[in-house]
């Protein structure tokens, strides 16, 4: 059974950059067509599509948080990563999760992370 | 690229169905069969129930179904149950290596 893990920091300045890791257990991460997305959640609100990562390095982002993220991705260790400069607005539950055919429809899911951002 | 719109809030009786709606105002849900609906219990991560517009993942039940009519996508969930009562998202690809989500939808069984 695929398992993802978010792993990072609960509490982040602001403009200082997050930066979130995503452990994949249960399957290797260059498997196939998958790709790899971040999305978030503000209390009390919705989701929001962050960015998806391809194991070569390939990866798609938000228009709206473009300037400010880069995704990368660690075959060796099956891991992928987030690095978002932030601001209070940022405060958010953290998913990673797998696409498993580049379709937008997100089939394995994290637990979560929260980070609150500071000023 | 802005929120996909759904109603603020679903209810129906348990035995009951409840359809939830989800309108793009620009090209996706119309041009492209990829919208997908999530369920999130309170606390939970989202769980995919609905993928390419109409398609089920293995394990959810079929009471779940999606379609689709011009820019507006929908899930109806029929024989409501108990543990029906959650938060559902739809989402679309929307072109140019984006997706967006739904404003979200929280459904109450009376």
């Amino acid at each position: 059974q695929l398992q993802l893990q978010e792993s990072g920091p609960g509490l982040v300045r602001s403009s200082e950059t997050l930066s979130l890791t995503c452990s994949v257990s249960g399957g290797p991460i260059s498997r196939s067509s998958y790709y790899w997305g971040w999305i978030r959640q503000p209390p009390g609100k919705g989701l929001e599509w962050i960015g998806s990562i391809y194991q070569s390095g390939t990866s798609y982002l938000n228009p709206s948080l473009r300037s400010r993220v880069t995704l990368s991705v660690d075959t060796s260790r099956n891991q992928f990563s987030l690095h978002l400069t932030v601001t209070a607005a940022d405060t958010a539950v953290y998913y990673c999760a797998r696409d498993a055919d580049n379709s937008g429809s997100f089939d394995y899911w994290g637990q979560g992370a929260l980070v609150a951002v500071s000023s | 690229q802005s929120a996909l719109t759904q109603p603020p809030s679903a209810s129906g009786s348990p035995g009951h169905s409840v359809t939830i709606s989800c309108t793009g105002s620009s090209s996706g849900i119309d041009n492209f069969n990829y919208v997908s609906w999530y369920q999130q219990h309170p606390g939970k991560a989202p769980k995919l129930i609905i993928y390419e517009v109409i398609k089920r993942p293995s394990g959810v039940p079929d009471r779940f179904s999606g379609s689709r009519s011009g820019n507006t996508a929908s899930l109806t969930v029929s024989g409501l149950q108990a543990e029906d009562e959650a938060d559902y998202y739809c989402s679309s690809y929307v072109g140019r290596n984006n997706y967006v989500f739904g404003s979200g939808t929280k459904v109450t069984v009376l």
